[in-house]
């Protein structure tokens, strides 16, 4: 069973559309991210969600809205994609005990033309 | 900002050697972790390494916090172990908010 999945792998899509990204984990964890890794693979985080309230957010332009229905789902909601949305998208989430560390899903590879 | 430095950049090993990755930090950091991004992309958690030696097979960290720094180890290196390497860690009472490193990208060769 995948602990972590996102939807969809791949995403091209015009400028100008709206698009949204899927994540659900099964691992029971109580807080969620989203991460995203440049084209020099820098990562760097967006958000955050503790048991569907936001506890991070960083300087995202606010074409980014992130929603959390309950604690096992994250999905990213981008408005208006502009060429610089182009990236790999990484949902993860985390235990309360720390011990166990961060599990991220495999990825969203977001193509915007 | 908070700074987080890896060092090497790159590293291309022939199979069988060993290598010593380093993370430094330009401030005290809480929830240090190892991260291993393989070529397809996935990000897997090596390590939770606050502080001290942990040790999973052919793999160990240490984490010296009150010199900011923290050293993966990696032996008898296989071509699965290519990929990029990455250290992160939270500052202060942003525990949630890990900053990642640049990464070390490590190439072993058959």
């Amino acid at each position: 069973d995948t602990a972590v999945s996102q939807t969809p792998k791949y995403l091209v899509t015009q400028m100008g559309n709206d698009k949204s990204i899927k994540c659900e984990q099964n691992l029971g964890h109580d807080t969620m991210y989203w991460y995203k890794q440049d084209s020099k693979k820098f990562l760097k985080i967006m958000f955050s969600y503790n048991n569907k309230e936001l506890i991070i957010n960083e300087t995202v332009p606010n074409r980014f809205s992130p929603k959390s229905p309950d604690k096992a789902h994250l999905n990213l909601h981008i408005n208006s994609l502009e060429l610089g949305d182009s990236a790999v998208y990484f949902c993860a989430s985390s235990h309360p005990d720390r011990e166990y560390g961060y599990t991220f899903g495999s990825g969203t590879r977001l193509t915007v033309v | 900002g908070i700074q987080v430095e890896q060092s090497p950049p790159d590293l291309i090993l022939q199979e069988g050697a060993n290598s010593t990755l380093r993370c430094n930090f330009s401030d005290s950091v809480n929830n240090l972790q190892w991260f291993h991004q393989n070529p397809w992309g996935q990000l897997i958690n090596l390590f939770y390494i606050p502080s001290g030696t942990k040790q999973n097979g052919r793999l160990s960290a240490t984490t010296v916090a009150t010199e900011r720094y923290s050293l993966l180890y990696i032996s008898s290196s296989q071509t699965t172990d290519s990929g990029v390497y990455f250290c992160a860690g939270a500052y202060g009472g942003a525990t949630n908010k890990l900053i990642f490193g640049t990464g070390t990208l490590l190439a072993v060769q058959p």
